[in-house]
């Protein structure tokens, strides 16, 4: 079954970092980009950036870039999303998402991950 | 882009016709427009993409339309699953997606 499976949940200490991991299964992961998308308490979905695994291309969003790292290892088709320096204003829900590459017309995220919460706290 | 949605919560029974609506801030390019389906603790699920397309397996009760600025989910005859958290994407800048604040559907 085609599924985006992802790491178990994370408490973390403000300044320290984190690394969520996202294992596609079933499918080939080097035709797909990852996109990672947060959901802080009662906000809505943000888009943080992508990976491109068989680019190795990444995109951030403005918002993001210089504390974000995305990676992926085609090996074992994961991809990870460090965020570094984390504050309270880190904890949320991060989850990896997929779309196809190609056109923008296919830019939608036809698959999702169940997410991951990250929480920050002292 | 801005996506506002409409309306926050919507208190319907099964057997109704839900309509929602997403608005942008700004014209979107040939529709490059998705809607979700979220329950609580699972992965959100794709429902429609480029406004009006159904995605695989979603059934014909879902239906999408829209362009330009303004668009509408439409779900014919709740059924009881149906009742989830429905949220809009814009993809049309591709250096900044963004979504919109989402409609919980309730009983």
């Amino acid at each position: 079954q085609v599924q985006l499976v992802q790491s178990g949940p994370e408490v973390k200490k403000p300044g320290s970092s984190v690394n969520v991991s996202c294992k596609s299964l079933g499918e080939s992961f080097s035709t797909y980009t990852i996109n990672w998308v947060r959901q802080a308490p009662g906000q809505r979905f943000e888009w943080m950036g992508r990976i491109m695994p068989g680019l190795g291309r990444t995109d951030y969003a403005q918002k993001f870039q210089g504390r974000v790292t995305m990676t992926a290892d085609k090996s074992t088709r994961t991809a990870y999303l460090e965020i570094a320096s984390l504050t309270s204003d880190d904890s949320a829900i991060f989850y990896c998402t997929r779309n196809s590459m190609g056109a923008r017309s296919h830019w939608y995220f036809d698959l999702w991950g169940r997410g991951t919460l990250v929480s920050v706290s002292s | 882009i801005v996506l506002t949605q409409s309306p926050d919560t919507l208190s319907l029974s099964p057997g109704d016709r839900a309509t929602l609506s997403c608005r942008a801030s700004r014209r979107l390019s040939s529709n490059f427009l998705a809607w979700y389906q979220h329950r609580p603790g699972q992965a959100p699920r794709l429902l429609m993409y480029g406004s009006s397309n159904r995605a695989s397996g979603v059934p014909d009760r879902f239906s999408g339309s829209g362009s330009g600025t303004d668009f509408t989910l439409t779900i014919n005859g709740l059924a009881p699953e149906d009742f989830a958290v429905y949220f809009c994407h814009q993809y049309d800048n591709s250096l900044a997606f963004s979504f919109g604040q989402g409609t919980k559907l309730e009983i």
